[in-house]
């Protein structure tokens, strides 16, 4: 049983679409992050998300923890070919646990 | 700062061999953790070390073991090697407190034949 369940787990679109990636769970999270990773790399750390209700903006990156900090949404605008990449949600459980979800392999097609 | 390193990338290996992973973390980074990465089951938290003692650990077999040393450096050793062991074995380091947040190095691309 996934703790983290991402969906959907593939997408893929044209250049310039929107798009919404959802980071779900029955266990409630003190924090939240998103990661990305691309081939051969390790996840890169993106965003963490604290507090209940709490959105953050990394350019055309939107970022939302749940109200209950059980859930997480990321929202991609105007799509990029360098948006392309496999997005990770990670839940701390606990003072230094990580949960991963199985992923979001997103591909952008110019 | 120089990011986290991990040697070698790549490794071959055949079923029944042990292997050493090397992972140097961020300087000033005292927590070390390990995961495996699969197409099938995803990242897999292996073990975490902090100040050369074991933090935590996943639910993987006694196969896999790990160690951290004074400089903050830690190894990654799986014995007996299985053909399901071949995996993308990544190594992350963190300050170890607050939000926990992982700072991954480039992984070793382990295949058991």
């Amino acid at each position: 049983t996934q703790l983290l369940e991402q969906s959907p787990q593939f997408l893929s679109i044209q250049e310039g679409e929107n798009l919404t990636v959802y980071c779900n769970s029955s266990s409630v999270f003190s924090s939240l992050q998103w990661y990305r990773q691309e081939p051969g790399e390790g996840p890169v750390l993106l965003v963490t998300v604290v507090t209940g209700g709490e959105v953050k903006k990394l350019k055309r990156l939107t970022f939302q923890f749940g109200d209950a900090r059980k859930d997480s949404s990321l929202h991609i605008t105007a799509a990029q070919p360098g948006d392309t990449g496999l997005y990770l949600c990670a839940g701390q459980q606990g003072a230094q646990k990580l949960v991963f979800g199985q992923g979001t392999r997103l591909t952008i097609n110019p | 700062k120089a990011g986290v390193t991990q040697t070698p990338r790549y490794l071959i290996k055949t079923r029944g061999q042990q292997v050493t992973l090397s992972c140097s973390p961020i300087s000033g980074h005292r927590s070390v953790s390990w995961y495996q990465q699969t197409p099938g089951q995803g990242l897999q938290f292996l073990f975490e070390y902090f100040s050369e003692t074991q933090r935590n650990k996943g639910n993987f077999p006694g196969r896999f073991s790990g160690r951290q040393f004074s400089n903050s450096r830690s190894e990654m050793n799986v014995s007996t090697l299985e053909l399901g062991d071949s995996a993308l074995y990544l190594c992350a380091s963190s300050q170890g407190g607050g939000t926990y947040e992982q700072y991954f190095g480039p992984g070793t691309r382990l295949t058991v034949t």
